[in-house]
């Protein structure tokens, strides 16, 4: 059974450091892994999808990077800011039957203080 | 730029009651889905569904039904209620292509006391 797996579960760190969040995942069957964003109270929004093909997706200040055969991807924020202060979650697409759903990690918690 | 819509946002209910909670999506998506998020835990897949006319079970089914008469509604009803099914319910949606993001909607917050 797949397991994806996020440490750590918060994190502090102040404005202007560059960090990584860590994802790992059990069975490197899959078609992609996607990091997403939760703010308080609100839904969650996609911010990179790496296909099983890729390394690394890259967007604005964010970097993200799979290596599949190992089971884990990176998430790296680059001079961090008060308003990147949310949860974020990994989560990886089961290679399978037609639709198959995305399975979640637990998230992490990052606070950036000004 | 509507996206994926659930209604209502927030909802008490006694133990016993039912309800149906809203999801539609003007994106023409063929995959939607309903998770379940508890506080700490990663969000868990309740039911999927294909394409109109097909659903299926996710991880955690049990307490819930749904249907997909519609590309664009994929309504959740917990019949019912028990206060183990307290959450945040959020419905998604993508394009068949297993490639694709998916899309999430805000959320509904029930309570079931």
């Amino acid at each position: 059974k797949q397991e994806v797996t996020q440490i750590p579960a918060a994190l502090s760190v102040p404005e202007g450091e560059n960090l990584v969040l860590n994802c790992s995942f059990t069975d490197s069957a899959i078609y992609n892994l996607q990091w997403f964003r939760q703010d308080p109270g609100k839904g969650l929004t996609s911010l990179l999808l790496i296909q099983s093909s890729q390394r690394e997706q890259t967007s604005g200040r964010l970097n993200a990077s799979l290596d599949k055969s190992s089971g884990r991807s990176t998430l790296y924020i680059a001079a961090s800011q008060p308003g990147d202060s949310a949860t974020y979650l990994c989560a990886v697409r089961p290679l399978g039957q037609a639709g198959t759903a995305l399975i979640f990690g637990k998230g992490t918690t990052l606070s950036v203080s000004s | 730029n509507a996206g994926v819509t659930q209604t209502p946002k927030f909802r008490i209910l006694k133990i016993g009651q039912s309800m149906t909670l809203q999801c539609t999506q003007d994106m023409n998506h063929n995959y939607m889905y309903w998770y379940r998020q508890d506080p700490g835990m990663g969000l868990k897949l309740i039911y999927y569904s294909v394409g109109a006319g097909i659903t299926d079970k996710g991880e955690v089914p049990n307490g819930y039904n749904v249907s997909r008469s519609t590309t664009e509604d994929f309504p959740l009803r917990l019949e019912l209620a028990a206060p183990s099914q307290t959450s945040v319910y959020f419905c998604a949606s993508s394009r068949q292509n297993p490639n694709e993001k998916l899309f999430f909607g805000s959320g509904t917050q029930l309570s079931v006391l």
